[in-house]
């Protein structure tokens, strides 16, 4: 049963586009949701995260967009860059087990020059 | 500040021996939490510690368990390994009681390989 979902395993866009990744998840007890870029053989490095209180949140380059009705998160990355190639994960917690992290699959973002 | 530090980075063992892999987190963070990634299975939570306690514990059958000591340092232990016990293990600390806004920082992994 996997509760959160990532159901593109790649994306390829041009560098200076806008990359949107996207994330679906079934449990209705998820309240918090983080983004990770992971590089192969390194562990995953946070990007940015949302409350289930708010629909959106930005740093910098990247936006991560909530509707809770429709249960789905997007992560806007604007413009993508090079270096921005790299598998991103999505990940949700429910209170009262904030730190037990359930992923999705991931999806390998790769960013043409 | 360091970050999550996980020791060894690579090791190599025989099925049926027992493994033992360990964690200092982020200065000042007292939750760890640890999660095995496989190519199979994806990432997926083993348990978390806080304040020296097993606070939430995921579907992995009783060769896995883990501990945390006085100064907020994890170590995990896998016994009689299987060759799918093969992955990458990843710690990862927090700072705070349970609730939403803690954000969780990952070290770099432990690479196990069971031959």
């Amino acid at each position: 049963d996997q509760q959160v979902k990532q159901n593109s395993p790649s994306l390829s866009v041009q560098e200076g586009r806008i990359s949107i990744l996207n994330c679906d998840y079934t449990n209705s007890m998820f309240d918090y949701f983080l983004w990770y870029k992971k590089y192969p053989a390194e562990g995953p490095t946070f990007l940015i995260s949302i409350s289930s209180i708010k629909d959106k949140n930005e740093d910098g380059r990247f936006t991560v967009f909530l509707n809770k009705s429709a249960k789905h998160l997007s992560l806007h990355i604007v413009p993508s860059q090079p270096g921005d190639s790299a598998v991103y994960f999505c990940a949700a917690s429910a209170s009262g087990s904030a730190r037990q992290l359930t992923f999705g699959s991931g999806t390998q973002l790769t960013v043409l020059p | 500040k360091a970050g999550v530090t996980q020791t060894p980075r690579y090791l190599i063992k025989t099925r049926g021996q027992q493994v033992t892999l360990s964690c200092s987190p982020i200065s000042g963070h007292r939750s760890v939490s640890w999660y095995q990634q496989t190519p199979g299975q994806g990432l997926q939570f083993l348990f978390e510690y806080f304040s020296e306690t097993q606070r939430n514990k995921g579907n992995f059958p009783g060769r896995f368990s883990g501990r945390q000591f006085s100064n907020s340092r994890s170590e995990m232990n896998v016994s009689t390994l299987e060759l799918g016990d093969s992955a990458l293990y990843l710690c990862a600390s927090a700072h705070g009681p349970q609730g939403p806004g803690n954000t969780i920082y990952f070290g770099e992994g432990s690479w196990l390989t069971v031959v």
